[in-house]
């Protein structure tokens, strides 16, 4: 199994510029997440999705969009990147919130916007 | 309400020592407390993790303390290692959620 798989591994942004980062696990889990983690502020949820079809707002969802059409994709959309988007993004699967073996997270997708 | 405070921000360790680093919450629904580690230029994973009915888990040379009225817990690393060296997050979710909360890390440096 590969796990959890991000791309890109880093991408440097416009103010104002679009993009999608990807994010795929072949492990089955049900629930996916994305975190953005800012330099002394630990990892803030974004967006998180119990199932294909459902996605729900996190602690800082404004400036990005989700989607989950299929079990191993979750996709963050940012739109008209800013400044404050700056920041390292990790994507994380797990079989649900409370299990032992917790949630996998991917090795991260650093965005730097200028 | 919602946060899970962590301290300390950092902290160098001797090799041999015991680190120990804690966490305190607020939201009484809490009922799932995971700590996590993370490598530079790696993603965290799961390290170890406690629910509220039982006080102490340990797992190898890694133990969590948890005192439930003092909503407070903690992890504890004996015989610390300078391959333990990483950034520590402790964490909590509530019975009704499907959320993690982050404390805001812990940069622990273990010296031979």
């Amino acid at each position: 199994n590969a796990g959890v798989t991000q791309t890109p591994k880093f991408r440097i942004l416009k103010i104002g510029q679009s993009m999608t980062l990807q994010c795929t696990q072949d492990m089955n889990h049900n629930y996916m997440y994305w975190y953005r983690q800012d330099p002394g502020m630990g990892l803030k949820l974004i967006y998180y999705s119990v199932g294909a079809g459902i996605t729900d707002k996190g602690e800082v969802p404004n400036g990005y969009n989700v989607s989950r059409s299929t079990t191993e994709d979750f996709p963050l959309r940012l739109e008209l990147a800013a400044p404050s988007q700056t920041s390292v993004y990790f994507c994380a699967s797990s079989y649900s919130i409370g299990t032992a073996s917790g949630q996998y997270f991917g090795p991260g997708t650093r965005l730097t916007v200028t | 309400q919602q946060q899970v405070k962590q301290s300390p921000q950092s902290l160098i360790v001797q090799k041999g020592g015991i680190s120990i680093i804690n966490c305190a919450y607020e939201n009484t629904a809490f009922d799932y407390f995971p700590w996590y580690q993370q490598f530079p230029g790696k993603g965290p994973a799961l390290l170890i993790a406690i629910r509220p009915d039982v006080s102490e888990k340990k797992e190898g040379r890694f133990t969590i303390s948890f005192n439930k009225s003092a909503k407070q817990f903690s992890l504890h690393i004996m015989d610390s290692q300078p391959g333990d060296s990483a950034t520590y997050f402790c964490a909590a979710s509530a019975y009704n959620t499907d959320k993690l909360i982050f404390g805001t890390g812990t940069r622990l440096q273990v010296f031979p």
